[in-house]
């Protein structure tokens, strides 16, 4: 069975400081990985998606991200936040069943609160 | 375009009850899943439709239901509601590939009194 784990619950940095937010899974077969945000009272949004190639992907909002095969890891990064960062970010896993999709199994979160 | 639709966006009801929440997907996207989210068990997956057959479910009571019309909208049903059922559910939309990715509607909050 695939698992998901977000390693830090809530992560406090300051404005246009650097910030690294950790995800590792646990699959036997090939995954697919994605990383999302969650702003107060809204779905979630489609932040970058690995699914092979280059191993550091870059998404929406300044964000990027780094898949490691040998750490079954995929954590998330911003070289300067902004206030407007302010949000909770979910590691997500998919995996293909004979060419159909599973479905998305998600971390409990990471609430990212960044201070002035 | 237009995004994952999902109405009503609160909702209030007592035990129970039952209740059927709706969701419209994204133009051409043949799946759609349903998560219930709240603080203490995190996003957890209900069930998955592509085209109009339940594809995925994950580890509810029977009394959680749902189906997907023709035209890929889908409804989710819960029945006899307890307390522990109010969450926000949220509704998600993709072509039905694994690497696909979904997107995700604003969702419903339940409340049950």
């Amino acid at each position: 069975a695939q698992s998901v784990t977000q390693l830090d619950s809530q992560v406090p940095v300051f404005e246009e400081a650097p910030v690294e937010l950790r995800c590792n899974y646990s699959s036997s077969v090939s995954v697919y990985l994605f990383w999302y945000v969650q702003y107060p009272n809204q779905g979630l949004q489609l932040l970058l998606k690995y699914l092979s190639g280059s191993t550091l992907v870059k998404g929406i909002n300044g964000f990027e991200a780094e898949f490691n095969k040998s750490q079954t890891s995929f954590h998330l990064r911003k070289p300067s936040v902004h206030i407007s960062d302010t949000a909770e970010y979910f590691c997500a896993v998919s995996v293909e069943y004979g060419g159909s999709q599973g479905n998305l199994i998600f971390g409990k979160g990471t609430k990212l609160s960044v201070k002035p | 375009k237009a995004g994952v639709t999902q109405t009503p966006r609160y909702l209030i009801k007592t035990r129970g009850q039952q209740v059927t929440l709706s969701c419209s997907p994204i133009s051409g996207h043949r799946s759609v899943s349903w998560y219930q989210q709240t603080p203490g068990q995190g996003l957890q997956f209900l069930f998955e439709y592509f085209s109009e057959t339940q594809r995925n479910k994950g580890n509810f009571p029977g009394r959680f239901s749902g189906r997907q019309f023709s035209n890929s909208r889908s409804e989710m049903n819960v029945s006899t509601l307890e307390l522990g059922d109010s969450a926000l559910y949220l509704c998600a939309s993709s072509f039905g590939q694994a690497w696909d990715g979904y997107t995700f509607g604003s969702g419903t909050r339940l409340t049950v009194v």
